[in-house]
């Protein structure tokens, strides 16, 4: 089965420049969760999707960071302008959200962003 | 406080060693519990899940104390490839929310 996908895998691009960040959900999974780790900061939330509905998005850092999810099987997070303190690994994870059964998160492979 | 809590470590155990990790949760209301590995540069991957009776998998064993509010994880046998960074995750079924913690590290020397 395939699980979460992410593009890129590694991004390495110059400061102000876009940066969009890519996510494939697995197949059925109605919860979609987009995470930012570094070592000073572990691993943060960034934003949380319910049925294609943001929920919470409160751990978005500022402005510059925006995440939509047009449809059950993609989201985006992009940051605009992006500065150096932007670099860390971007993880998304989908989970099937279906009440009180045991259902985790699963990780895609990260995106390890790098603003130079 | 935060939501979920747990003792950072490091954790450096020789082979064949038991070592066991707890981690505290804030809300009585959490449902769901897991344990999550995280190799260097990796991506978080599901350990176990921890139901409310205990269950166990090899060498692992993992526990929840809804009363204390605590969950552990119990490895035995501890092998090389056991080194890692362990996540505990409490989930609250509302809005499906995902509490991760710090995560404890684990070295097992030869």
């Amino acid at each position: 089965d395939a699980g979460v996908i992410q593009s890129p895998r590694h991004e390495v691009t110059e400061m102000g420049q876009e940066v969009t960040l890519r996510c494939k959900p697995i197949s059925g999974h109605n919860s979609l969760f987009w995470y930012r780790q570094t070592m000073m900061r572990g691993l943060e939330l960034l934003i949380y999707f319910n049925n294609n509905v943001p929920i919470d998005d409160s751990g978005m850092p500022e402005d510059r960071f925006s995440a939509k999810m047009p449809n059950a099987s993609f989201s985006t997070l992009k940051i605009q302008p992006s500065e150096p303190r932007d670099s860390a690994v971007y993880f998304c994870a989908s989970s099937l959200g279906r009440g009180s059964d045991n259902q985790p998160q699963h990780f895609g492979d990260g995106t390890r962003l790098s603003i130079l | 406080r935060k939501e979920v809590e747990q003792d950072p470590g490091p954790f450096n155990v020789p082979e064949g060693a038991t070592v066991a990790f707890n981690c505290t949760y804030s809300n009585s209301a959490s449902q769901s519990f897991f344990w999550y590995r995280q190799d260097c540069r990796k991506e978080p991957k599901l350990l176990m899940s921890v139901y409310s009776s205990g269950n166990e998998d090899g060498r692992f064993t993992a526990q929840l104390n809804r009363a204390s509010q605590y969950i552990s994880l119990l490895i035995r046998d501890s092998k090389l490839s056991d080194s890692a960074t362990y996540l505990c995750v409490v989930n609250w079924v509302t809005g499906n929310q995902f509490y991760f913690g710090t995560g404890t590290s684990l070295t097992v020397i030869p």
